[in-house]
């Protein structure tokens, strides 16, 4: 069936490095969403992509949709401590369900 | 405001006995789903409902019933809780197929 690969399932960085976290899909997607879940928390909407070749800022986040509709990408430039958490890709399957990653959680090391 | 509703936020339970978790969105959304999270981990769709009277299964679905008699209430019932029930359980609801999902707060259970 219908999956997606995230990776990496962790990722530990400094304060101040960069952060990505990557989705590949099997299928060409309709489209992909992103979500954050911070620890303990509940995961939160952050973007959805729709345009091969897309990319979308929101401050220091940068979103990518690849030009095949296969793949997609976060980017986080020069993290901070309120970035800690697991970013979620989700895409549809052709019933219009959301089939997730299984998420990669950022670290922060201390 | 707008919100989506969880309750209880956590549960401590017997083995064997019925519970419902509460679910109330203010949105006006027609789509509502029930998710199973062990933390950390992705999520797993138990049910779903594109409207009232209307209710879908999904990969977990087995050990729990659903129902949709209003819009803004999507309350989900194990009929005999076991412990390996253990987890968080979140409510999530969106206007359309083409919109992200607003979750709720969650409920964490715990079967002794």
């Amino acid at each position: 069936g219908q999956q997606v690969m995230q990776i990496p399932q962790y990722q530990h960085v400094q304060e101040g490095e960069d952060f990505t976290t990557y989705c590949n899909s099997s299928t060409t997607l309709s489209n992909i969403q992103w979500y954050k879940q911070r620890p303990g928390g509940h995961p939160v909407f952050l973007i959805q992509l729709v345009k091969s070749g897309e990319v979308k800022k929101q401050k220091r986040l940068t979103f990518q949709f690849g030009e095949a509709k296969k793949n997609s990408s976060l980017h986080i430039t020069a993290t901070q401590t309120t970035d800690v958490g697991t970013y979620f890709c989700a895409e549809r399957d052709s019933n219009y369900q959301l089939i997730w990653g299984a998420g990669t959680k950022l670290i922060i090391k201390p | 405001e707008a919100d989506i509703y969880q309750t209880p936020r956590y549960l401590v339970i017997g083995t064997g006995k019925k519970i419902t978790l509460e679910c109330s969105q203010t949105m006006g959304h027609d789509k509502m789903y029930w998710y199973q999270q062990d933390p950390g981990m992705e999520l797993h769709l138990i049910h779903y409902s594109y409207g009232v009277n209307s209710t879908e299964k999904g990969d977990l679905s087995s050990e729990s019933t659903v129902s949709r008699i209003r819009t803004e209430h999507f309350p989900l019932t194990l009929e005999s809780a076991r412990p390996s029930h253990t987890s968080q359980y979140l409510c999530a609801s969106s206007p359309g197929q083409f919109y992200g999902y607003t979750f709720g707060s969650g409920t964490r259970l715990t079967v002794v």
